[in-house]
């Protein structure tokens, strides 16, 4: 059962933000949210986590809704290496669920 | 990741050969985990080790063995390597704290002929 739902892909210019949308309806009250981003079959890289509250680190914001049933993730100056499939997780515990995630691109 | 290292990154053999791929970790990491990833699917669980002396399976752990030789150091077996095993393998860390994320290393492309 897929936990979250994320468009398939979107687009983005180049030095702009860009707003990732992820759907966590069925989320517990235990369960934190996870995003990371896989670059061409290299590794996935962890980007920020949060729980309840929003959360910022050098490369990116989470904003969580009261709710917590939706998340936005924020790169706020997108770049050309900023291309890559991005992967919105709950989890609270080891186990984490790679779905299909959003593809962006970023253009020049 | 370049505190969790993986080697070889690449390695093409033959069906019925037995392989082992190494990952280390320098981030002082209790939890050590191997997935596998098929071309345009997400990643799946192979083995998993909460400390040296904690290793469990996964939801693919058939034809796959491990070893915890210490702290930072976790390694895949394949015991006699079949091409359906033919994929990226990824090692990752994290620490044992609650809510604490997953640290993937470069990954491994592994080739059976």
């Amino acid at each position: 059962d897929a936990k979250t739902t994320q468009p398939p892909s979107m687009d983005c210019a180049e030095g702009r933000a860009a707003n990732l949308p992820c759907n966590h309806s069925t989320i517990s009250g235990n369960e934190y949210v996870y995003w990371y981003r896989q670059i061409h079959s290299q590794g996935p890289q962890y980007i920020i986590h949060g729980l309840k509250n929003n959360e910022t680190n050098e490369m990116a914001s989470l904003i969580i809704t009261e709710d917590r049933k939706s998340s936005t993730l924020i790169l706020p100056h997108a770049t050309l290496r900023d291309t890559a499939v991005y992967y919105c997780i709950v989890s609270n515990d080891y186990k984490l669920s790679f779905g299909a995630g959003t593809t962006v691109t970023v253009r020049a | 990741d370049a505190d969790v290292t993986q080697t070889p990154r690449n390695r093409i053999t033959k069906t019925g050969k037995r392989i082992m791929l190494e990952c280390s970790q320098t981030k002082g990491h209790d939890r050590m985990y191997w997935y596998r990833q098929d071309p345009g699917l997400g990643l799946r669980l192979i083995y998993y080790s909460f400390d040296v002396k904690d290793i469990n399976k996964g939801e693919i752990s058939d034809g796959y063995s491990v070893s915890r030789q210490a702290q930072a150091k976790f390694s895949l077996s394949l015991e006699s390597a079949i091409p359906n095993q033919t994929a990226l393998y990824f090692c990752a860390t994290s620490a044992a704290s609650v809510g604490e994320p997953q640290h993937f290393g470069d990954g491994t492309r592994l080739s059976i002929l």
